[in-house]
């Protein structure tokens, strides 16, 4: 079945410990992107990747890391995660910037205590 | 950067048609205008998108102003699935970066 996974699904966890939700898509798609969806704000584009090794920062990209050594995986890294990133996280994939559908994960729901 | 205003929320009753508007008045000559839609505990999912001309699928119609800074997607049958939050966005595809914004969307019931 064609999708895009993330794990953990849940996740609480205390400030300053370094975390990775890991997102995986198998349809062969170059393009891979992160939000965050907060109540009231709507989704926000925090990474995106065009292809492998080239990535570049969305609209809320502050206190995130992500790497893209493979097609099929792009982790987000939080270094030292804060109160502030209490959220749920998705990761969308494409065939190509080009293409319009993006195909959502099942999102992550983080707490940061 | 083009932004985007849709009501807060909207109903609708069952298998009657939904029209849900978005206005758009920044936007320019290479947005292209998607929707998406989010049903509850679930991620978002593609609906439609079009550029200038109205477009059809299997899951709604897209109607584009000829100014194009307003646009109105259009469920022909609201069913009880179809309660979610509707996102309209627009995406410039010729830039050398990615910028996607969705804002708050409407949401919409549907009434039995």
């Amino acid at each position: 079945e064609a999708q895009v996974t993330q794990n953990p699904r849940y996740l609480i966890t205390v400030t300053g410990k370094k975390l990775t939700v890991t997102c995986s898509q198998n349809m062969n798609h170059e393009y891979m992107s992160w939000y965050r969806q907060d109540p009231g704000l709507g989704l926000r584009q925090i990474y995106y990747s065009m292809n492998v090794e080239v990535t570049d920062k969305g609209d809320v990209p502050e206190g995130y890391k992500v790497s893209r050594k493979e097609k099929r995986n792009f982790p987000l890294i939080l270094e030292s995660p804060s109160p502030n990133q209490t959220s749920l996280y998705f990761c969308a994939s494409s065939l190509g910037r080009d293409y319009n559908e993006q195909f959502f994960g099942p999102g992550t729901r983080l707490t940061v205590l | 950067d083009a932004k985007t205003t849709q009501p807060n929320s909207m109903e609708s009753n069952e298998e009657e048609p939904v029209h849900l508007p978005c206005n758009h008045s920044t936007i320019s000559g290479t947005d292209y205008i998607h929707w998406y839609r989010q049903l509850p505990s679930q991620g978002p999912e593609y609906v439609i998108h079009g550029l200038t001309s109205n477009v059809n699928n299997r899951m709604a119609s897209l109607a584009i102003a000829e100014d194009r800074k307003s646009s109105t997607l259009i469920l022909h049958r609201a069913t009880l699935r179809d309660a979610a939050v509707y996102y309209c966005i627009l995406r410039d595809l010729e830039t050398s970066y990615d910028k996607v914004i969705f804002g708050p969307g409407t949401s919409l019931s549907v009434i039995p």
